[in-house]
């Protein structure tokens, strides 16, 4: 398995506060990503990083900042949350070595409830 | 922009029965392909993937095989376990994307003995 942790796996917080989700990884791998997992969505892309200090936004990336100061952890931040965000939130990894060769290896994801 | 449509679960089944669960895609050019498997509590594994027209992906007697004609990429099993209990997720990487995947809504698998 990758070396992916994703901490804390269960938080509960109330409307308007801010809360941050770490995603930390072993693999030394470029690329990271955080999804979140909703019922009838499958799972939507919310920002993903390509290096350290590099980030781009995703499908659903409003309500959402990141920030990657080491190649190892890649944070996520919501800055007043809200209950729509209420959704189970995976990070995941790569490091494509070819264009058509690339492997996403996720996080056991984190559980949010907004109040 | 791309898209990825399965079929609607829960599909259930009993033991040692066929699987098949559908997906089509929508993207220019040529995608690379993938399936991902997702047991209870747990996050998402890649359980087959394939990278031109007319692969076949398998793994754990899971198959599914690029379809460019039809622009889909069916997964099937020619005989399911409980253990295969599962939501199964259907995903494409476009060419140039950035290695983003763009994901299928997920289809519930419920195998029973």
């Amino acid at each position: 398995d990758a070396g992916i942790t994703q901490s804390p796996r269960h938080k509960v917080t109330e409307t308007g506060t801010p809360v941050t989700l770490r995603c930390h990884q072993t693999e030394n791998h470029r690329y990271m990503y955080w999804y979140r997992q909703d019922p009838g969505h499958g799972l939507r892309l919310i920002h993903y990083s390509y290096g350290v200090k590099d980030t781009d936004k995703g499908e659903v990336s409003d309500g959402y900042s990141v920030s990657r100061s080491k190649t190892e952890d890649f944070l996520l931040t919501l800055e007043s949350a809200t209950s729509s965000q209420t959704s189970v939130y995976f990070c995941a990894i790569s490091d494509p070595t070819t264009l058509t060769e690339e492997t996403q290896y996720f996080g056991p994801g984190t559980r949010l409830l907004v109040l | 922009g791309n898209s990825v449509t399965q079929m609607e679960g829960p599909v259930t089944l009993s033991e040692e029965a066929f699987l098949t669960i559908n997906c089509t895609y929508t993207a220019t050019g040529y995608p690379s392909l993938f399936w991902y498997v997702q047991y209870p509590g747990e996050g998402l594994q890649l359980l087959l993937k394939a990278t031109k027209a007319d692969d076949k992906g398998s793994n754990k007697g899971f198959e599914a095989t690029y379809r460019k004609e039809t622009t889909s990429f069916h997964l099937e099993k020619g005989s399911v376990q409980v253990s295969d209990s599962a939501v199964y997720f259907c995903a494409l990487r476009k060419d140039n994307a950035g290695n983003m995947l763009t994901f299928g809504g997920g289809t519930r698998l419920m195998v029973k003995p």
